[in-house]
């Protein structure tokens, strides 16, 4: 079965810094790996995807992701965080077989302070 | 990207009463849709995968009989919430598989929020 594991509930970050925020994963075969932001009352938007090729995907919003497969990890990280980067993150996978299946993080709820 | 639309955006209910979700793929054919809930502060929880002309694949603890999966089209779906009790209430998010997609591409619709009285 797969699974993914965000370890970190919260994360905060001082304005200007960079930011990580971190992502395990579980899935038989090759995965296909994803990262989401969601604002209060609002819908997934797409931050970015790896899918084959190379291992760091960079995305929008001047995120960019590593994947590393012997640490079976798909960091999330930006170089220098925005106040207006706080919101909740999640970290999905989905497996190349069992029926298409996206399967969610928990979330972690990124703070930027000014 | 390809857009996924739900409708409604939010609604009330009384509690007793059932409520339809539509999940549409407007410029793009899905045989594939998937149903998420959310609870606030939590994580996306699938709960069942919907499929085009046949009956849709509920998740493990998912009743199938109090959250009815339609799929008429290549394009829509629906999830309706029966006899709806406050513990229903919640944001739904469905997705859909593109189905031109190589590596199977699933769009997320802005979900719906229900809330039971």
């Amino acid at each position: 079965a797969q699974s993914v594991a965000q370890p970190e509930d919260q994360v905060n970050v001082a304005e200007g810094n960079p930011l990580t925020v971190k992502c395990t994963y579980s899935v038989s075969g090759n995965p296909y790996l994803f990262w989401y932001v969601q604002y209060p009352n609002r819908g997934l938007q797409f931050l970015l995807k790896y899918i084959t090729g190379d291992n760091l995907v960079k995305g929008s919003y001047g995120f960019e992701a590593e994947f590393n497969k012997s640490q079976t990890s798909f960091h999330l990280k930006k170089p220098s965080a925005l106040v207006s980067d706080s919101a909740l993150y999640f970290c999905a996978v989905r497996a190349v077989t069992g029926g298409f299946k996206t399967i969610f993080g928990a979330g972690t709820r990124l703070f930027v302070k000014a | 990207g390809a857009v996924v639309s739900q409708h409604p955006s939010w609604v009330i209910c009384k509690s007793g009463t059932s409520v339809k979700i539509e999940c549409r793929s407007l410029d793009f054919q899905a045989t594939t849709m998937f149903w998420y809930r959310q609870f606030p502060k939590q994580s996306l929880m699938l709960m069942a995968t919907s499929n085009e002309g046949s009956k849709a694949t509920y998740e493990q603890g998912v009743e199938k009989d109090k959250f009815l999966i339609n799929h008429a089209s290549l394009t829509l779906s629906t999830l309706t919430v029966t006899s709806a009790h406050p513990e229903d209430s919640s944001f739904y998010i469905c997705s859909a598989r593109d189905d031109r997609s190589s590596y199977n591409e699933q769009f997320f619709g802005p979900g719906t929020r229900l809330t039971v009285l």
